[in-house]
């Protein structure tokens, strides 16, 4: 069964505060993403990987950074938090190109 | 890029009566298509999907078609129940989701018993 994981559950960091989410996978997937999750918004994707040291930027990358210096972790930075990057932060993985598994969620508040 | 658009956003059934949720998308290169259910509080977790080489495909009491002409396509689910309430996504992207995947943004479905 596929396993995606995400640091935390909860966060709440303050203005102008560096951020790091972390997401891991346990099934080789190449493939990994960052949305986050918006009421009336639905999924927006922020970022994506496809290899280590690769990254692509998705739909929304402003304000966001990434890193993936190995296969199954894929870290979502925010450089300097603002009070709109409060959101819940999804994961996923895939394997090849169909079916992304996505983790818990990180609900994240910036005050 | 692409869109999504989804209609309805909140969906009320009667248990064991039927319940459609339909996507448009722009981007005529799209070629796959998951639909992904996400109840209060947890994940999303993908129920069907389809590509576009196929019109139609079922599941059980889950069916998803698709229309590449018009650009639409649907996730019909029958005999509703319970536990079937949640908030439902569909989704389109090229090359199967490895660029990630554009969502719509989500129906409520609600079954009243």
């Amino acid at each position: 069964d596929v396993k995606v994981t995400q640091s935390s559950r909860y966060l709440v960091k303050r203005t102008g505060e560096k951020v790091f989410l972390e997401c891991v996978q346990d099934m080789d997937h190449e493939n990994m993403f960052w949305y986050r999750q918006d009421p009336g918004l639905g999924l927006r994707l922020i970022y994506f990987s496809y290899d280590v040291k690769m990254k692509e930027k998705g739909d929304i990358p402003e304000g966001y950074s990434v890193s993936r210096e190995k296969k199954e972790r894929f870290s979502l930075i925010l450089e300097s938090a603002s009070t709109n990057q409060t959101s819940m932060y999804l994961c996923a993985s895939s394997l090849g190109l169909y079916g992304q598994y996505f983790g818990p969620g990180t609900r994240l508040t910036v005050t | 890029g692409e869109n999504v658009e989804q209609h309805p956003s909140t969906l009320s059934v009667q248990e064991g009566d039927s319940a459609v949720i339909k996507c448009t998308y722009s981007d005529s290169a799209s070629n796959y298509f998951p639909w992904y259910k996400q109840e209060l509080g947890k994940r999303p977790q993908l129920i069907i999907d389809i590509r576009s080489n196929v019109g139609e495909k079922k599941d059980q009491r889950i069916a998803v078609t698709l229309n590449k002409t018009a650009k639409h396509f649907s996730l019909h689910i029958t005999e509703t129940q319970p536990e079937d309430s949640a908030v439902y996504f569909c989704a389109a992207s090229y090359e199967g989701g490895a660029d990630g995947l554009t969502f719509g943004k989500g129906t409520h479905l609600i079954i009243q018993p």
